[in-house]
């Protein structure tokens, strides 16, 4: 069946660190790929999305890749800042309905 | 600015005391969805609506119900409250059903059973 599959969090990072939240997925056809952020307590916010291979999402320095090959939509982020502390949840839609499958999601904390 | 609302933000009730969580927008979109959240979990789809067509996913509980009387509107209810149902509500919409749409996200409804 479909599915996606995150890196397992919480991820600590210091400010300014390098950003890497791995994303594969498994899919029949052709999915469109989001990145979804959801800031404590709040619902989630579209971070960024990628309909077709190759295609490159971005959004607030955040960047992430369709690579069909890898099946992958791996979130890059080159200077985190501590309002990056949030929960990032990978997700794909596949077909008509639009019913996203999420990935589990990953925490990640930025510390001063 | 065009947004999904949701209301209350908090709401508690009772164990089998009925409640309707409120979800509404000033998008104009077709689709309209009810997700549960669960602590630490990915939101996981109830059913949703397109335009006044109800789809349900399977493992939704009967317990769960939804209305939308307008393109503005949705409702969630939930007929006899468990403490399993204790959760995050979060209503979502898009303009169509396509898989290239994203979703718009409200804030979502804290639920708590007692």
């Amino acid at each position: 069946g479909n599915s996606v599959t995150q890196m397992e969090g919480p991820v600590t990072l210091s400010e300014e660190a390098f950003l890497t939240i791995n994303c594969t997925y498994t899919a029949t056809g052709y999915p469109s790929l989001f990145w979804y952020v959801q800031y404590p307590g709040e619902g989630l916010q579209l971070l960024l999305k990628a309909t077709k291979a190759d295609d490159k999402g971005s959004n607030k320095g955040f960047e992430a890749t369709y690579r069909k090959e890898t099946t992958s939509f791996h979130l890059e982020k080159g200077s985190v800042q501590v309002s990056d502390s949030a929960v990032y949840f990978c997700a794909l839609t596949y077909n008509q309905g639009g019913k996203l499958i999420f990935g589990q999601g990953t925490e990640l904390s930025v510390k001063p | 600015d065009a947004m999904v609302i949701q209301n209350p933000r908090y709401q508690v009730t009772q164990f089998g005391k009925p409640v309707t969580l409120s979800c509404s927008q000033t998008l104009n979109h077709n689709v309209m969805y009810w997700y549960q959240q669960k602590s630490s979990q990915a939101p996981k789809l109830l059913f949703h609506y397109y335009d006044k067509d109800f789809n349900n996913e399977a493992d939704t509980p009967d317990n769960f119900q939804s209305r939308r009387p307008n393109t503005s509107f949705c409702f969630l209810d939930i007929r006899s409250p468990g403490l399993g149902d204790a959760a995050m509500y979060l209503c979502a919409t898009s303009r169509d059903d396509s898989s290239n749409q994203p979703q718009h996200f409200g804030d979502g409804t804290r639920l708590s059973i007692l």
